[in-house]
């Protein structure tokens, strides 16, 4: 079973518009972290949030949130007010400590594209 | 703002012929990890180094593939003898520490095989 589910290959939206990027993941742990990351088309990764899984709020970090819903198992990443340089691959990933084990395991991704 | 630094950001090399990949941590940081994309695919872990040694390696890192933190600064990733399917983006990260902490990516290094 894949461990992180990423079920949008590409999303579009409006330049200003705010955009949801689903994010489900799997495990039996009940200590993980969950992590976004960006990669433009010049190919870095770059961090953009991050949400623990005892976390009682979700993260926040300027116009990114992460709508973490425990029960179903789903990380969502919400950009808020898009701009076109938001366009670019995104990564839902998640770390599982418990198993002795600090690796990153990604999903497959979700490219967006901004459109003014 | 510190960075992780990798070079060459592309390197293009004949099959069978070794390639070093090397790669500046940011300096503080005590966790070290190489991944790896081929094109169009999903980041793979490759392997962990904490403490001079490997913590954790995939089954992707095999034989031909090595490690090695020379002097303090530098983290290489060896591919002894390079195959046409080790073609990829090859990511370096490093952390600080913690389990709740984010790795932070080089910029890549885009290795082409032929």
């Amino acid at each position: 079973a894949q461990k992180i589910t990423q079920t949008q290959p590409g999303m579009f939206v409006q330049e200003k518009e705010a955009v949801t990027l689903d994010c489900t993941y799997d495990t039996s742990d009940q200590s993980y972290g969950l992590f976004w990351y960006k990669q433009p088309s010049s190919g870095e990764m770059i961090f953009l949030i991050y949400q623990g899984s005892y976390d009682e709020q979700n993260a926040t970090e300027g116009r990114y949130s992460l709508n973490f819903q425990k029960a179903r198992k789903s990380a969502n990443l919400v950009i808020s007010a898009s701009q076109l340089g938001d366009s670019a691959m995104y990564f839902c990933a998640m770390r599982e400590p418990s198993y002795n084990t600090d690796k990153l395991i990604f999903g497959t991704g979700t490219r967006l594209q901004v459109f003014p | 703002e510190p960075e992780v630094t990798q070079t060459p950001s592309h390197q293009v090399t004949q099959m069978g012929q070794e390639v070093i990949l090397r790669c500046v941590p940011i300096s503080n940081h005590l966790y070290f990890y190489w991944y790896r994309q081929i094109l169009g695919q999903k980041v793979e872990f490759l392997v962990s180094f904490y403490n001079n040694e490997i913590s954790e390696k995939s089954e992707i890192f095999d034989d031909q593939f090595s490690v090695e933190r020379p002097d303090g600064s530098n983290f290489t990733l060896k591919i002894r003898s390079t195959k046409l399917e080790d073609s990829a983006m090859y990511f370096c990260a490093s952390k600080a520490g913690g389990m709740n902490t984010e790795a932070f990516f080089g910029q890549g290094t885009r290795l082409t095989v032929v």
